[in-house]
């Protein structure tokens, strides 16, 4: 079993590209999670997914969408990519016990 | 809303006992969680606390006080390889789901 997967692991953007973050679970979760970690800090909320069909906002939504595909995917895009959006991203499913994806370097230029 | 404190850092030797402490103020308090993470690395889920008292994992023990709003994760027989950072991190019950809310983390240093 792999997990969670997420791809890519690095990525540089310009300002104003826009690009997909996919990820998806062999875990078979209801719940999904994506989060934003920047340096120091901890992870905040971006948006989630209780189940397939269903996306809702975390802490820090603006700038971002989602996509419930099917249960094992749930992909994050940056429509319009900003400097303030270089962070590491790290997918997530799971309810009391959350497995993380490897994450995704970002940076923004 | 919800907040979460934390030491920002914490330093021991090998061989010896830390305890890594977390206060949190929450409306919706149903459960509190540890994860370990190194550096470059991503989360990963250490222990989950919903009632009080004492949670044993080998070498790691979580503790839950919820009338004090506290919890904190205990490490003993720590390892060079122990040294990662460690966040606490409480589920949001207010929509009715199991959001987590983290902490900003403690990063702990093992010397030998």
């Amino acid at each position: 079993n792999a997990g969670v997967t997420q791809t890519p692991k690095f990525q540089v953007l310009k300002t104003g590209q826009s690009m997909t973050l996919q990820c998806a679970q062999d875990m078979n979760h209801n719940s999904m999670y994506w989060y934003r970690q920047d340096p120091g800090m901890g992870l905040r909320l971006i948006y989630y997914s209780a189940s397939e069909g269903t996306t809702d906002k975390g802490e820090v939504p603006n700038g971002y969408n989602v996509s419930r595909l099917n249960k094992r995917e749930f992909s994050l895009r940056l429509e319009s990519a900003a400097p303030s959006q270089t962070s590491v991203y790290f997918c997530a499913g799971g309810g009391d016990e959350q497995f993380f994806g490897p994450g995704t370097r970002l940076t923004v230029l | 809303g919800q907040s979460l404190e934390q030491p920002s850092e914490v330093t021991a030797v090998e061989g010896a006992i830390v305890q890594i402490n977390c206060t949190y103020q929450t409306s919706g308090f149903y459960g509190l969680s540890w994860y370990q993470q190194h550096d470059g690395g991503a989360p990963t889920f250490l222990s989950y606390n919903a009632l009080d008292g004492l949670e044993e994992t080998g070498r790691f023990s979580s503790f839950l006080s919820r009338s004090d709003s506290y919890g904190y994760l205990l490490l003993q027989e720590l390892q060079m390889k122990d040294s990662a950072s460690y966040f606490c991190a409480v589920r949001d019950q207010n929509t009715g789901f199991q959001k987590l809310v983290f902490g900003t983390g403690t990063r702990l240093l093992v010397s030998p």
